[in-house]
């Protein structure tokens, strides 16, 4: 079954503990995302990856690092988060053209 | 930069049509996608215009209008399940080369009985 998938689902853990989300694809997809969703401010972009070793920022990518070694996996990790980080996080793939895959989220919750 | 706009919430009736508008400002405009949300999951795909005109497909429809900026998801014969988010989302040649979708805040659409 074609799918993007995403660990944990859920996540609860403390301010300046460094953790990492993963994402995986077994679409064969170039492009892969991260995007948080918060209420009232809809899905914004962190980061993408074009392809392996080549990612870029999106509209808010402070506070996070990726990483694309490898065409499937696009980990997304947070070396120290902090509670403006509690959020519902997706990840995304797709091929150049078309439309996203949305992994199933992460809903992450930093105190 | 880009902006997109959708009404927060509709509601409407089982069995009614309804279209949930997104007007939008790119400087390189390259496409625009629908995308359905149930409350806690994933986004998933419904429909994609990047030319002028009515994209059907089912019970839904999706329109384009790239001088107006402008787009409208159309849903007929509305179920229960159909209550959910729908959000617009633009693909903008200047922004990232490309590589980048904007999203809008999404319209929670509600269906009563």
């Amino acid at each position: 079954e074609a799918q993007v998938t995403q660990n944990p689902r859920y996540l609860i853990t403390v301010t300046g503990k460094k953790l990492t989300v993963t994402c995986s694809q077994n679409m064969n997809h170039e492009y892969m995302s991260w995007y948080r969703q918060d209420p009232g401010l809809g899905l914004r972009q962190i980061y993408y990856s074009m392809n392996v070793e080549v990612t870029d920022k999106g509209d808010v990518p402070e506070g996070y690092k990726v990483s694309r070694k490898e065409k499937r996996n696009f980990p997304l990790i947070l070396e120290s988060p902090s509670p403006n980080q509690t959020s519902l996080y997706f990840c995304a793939s797709r091929d150049p053209g078309r439309e996203q895959y949305f992994g199933p989220g992460t809903r992450l919750t930093v105190t | 930069g880009q902006n997109i706009d959708q009404p927060t919430e509709m509601t409407a009736t089982e069995g009614a049509i309804v279209q949930i508008n997104c007007t939008y400002q790119t400087s390189g405009f390259n496409g625009l996608f629908w995308y359905q949300q149930h409350a806690g999951e994933a986004p998933t795909f419904l429909s994609y215009n990047v030319l002028d005109g009515l994209e059907e497909k089912g019970r839904f429809s999706s329109f384009l209008s790239r001088s107006k900026g402008y787009s409208y998801l159309l849903l007929k014969e509305l179920q229960m399940k159909d209550s959910a988010s729908y959000l617009c989302a633009v693909r903008d040649t200047n922004n990232n080369a490309g590589n980048m979708l904007t999203f809008g805040g999404g319209t929670r659409l509600m269906v009563k009985p």
